[in-house]
């Protein structure tokens, strides 16, 4: 079955600087979805992409999709304490609702 | 406008019991999915609920099933349970005929088995 892999799986940085989470696929994709999770949270949708070599920008968070579409990443610039949490990728099953969700990447901020 | 509602929030049973979480879907949603999101992992699928019959199953023993009502609300039961069964059970909505549209998620069952 769909595989989706993330790294790495924990990310220190101190505010301000940059960072950066990586999605790969085992298959194809026909799109990619990122979620946030807030400690003690639930997964917030953030976007999805669609098209191959996508790219989507939501202030300071770059959102990209890979040619192949087989993997996608997540850059945060200049990180603040509000960016902590664990981000997630996942894949579309057969259609909406069954998704393959990677094992996320834990951002800690230091202030 | 509603969000996903779940309940209990937590819940503390005993091996070999039986458990009975809920969800009510977003307003306007009537496909309800439900995962088990362990420590440190990300969100597994169970199964998804679409016009009251389980649509889709994820790799869960049958152990796990459920339920939705004509109002789309949604019921996850788990029998039996092990020790492993430990974790937290997320609901998601979202509505139908809308291939890939983004899951709206509940804050979730923190479930202890003991």
């Amino acid at each position: 079955g769909q595989q989706v892999m993330q790294i790495p799986q924990y990310q220190h940085v101190q505010e301000g600087e940059d960072f950066t989470t990586y999605c790969n696929s085992s298959t194809t994709l026909s799109n990619i979805q990122w979620y946030k999770q807030r400690p003690g949270g639930h997964p917030v949708f953030l976007i999805q992409l669609v098209k191959s070599g996508e790219v989507k920008k939501q202030k300071r968070l770059t959102f990209q999709f890979g040619e192949a579409k087989k993997n996608s990443s997540l850059h945060i610039t200049a990180t603040q304490t509000t960016d902590v949490g664990t981000y997630f990728c996942a894949g579309p099953g057969t259609n909406a609702g069954k998704s393959t969700f990677g094992d996320g990447t834990t951002l800690t901020v230091k202030p | 406008d509603a969000g996903v509602t779940q309940s209990p929030t937590h819940l503390i049973k005993t091996r070999g019991q039986q458990v009975t979480l809920r969800c009510s879907p977003k307003s306007g949603h009537d496909t309800v999915s439900w995962y088990q999101q362990a420590l440190g992992q990300g969100p597994q699928f169970i199964f998804q609920y679409y016009e009251e019959e389980e649509r889709q199953r994820g790799n869960f023993p049958d152990r796990f099933s459920g339920h939705q009502f004509p109002n789309y609300s949604s019921e996850l039961n788990v029998n039996a349970l092990l020790l492993g069964d430990s974790a937290l059970y997320l609901c998601a909505s979202n509505p139908a005929g809308t291939l890939n549209s983004p899951l709206h998620f509940g804050n979730g069952t923190r479930l202890t088995v003991t």
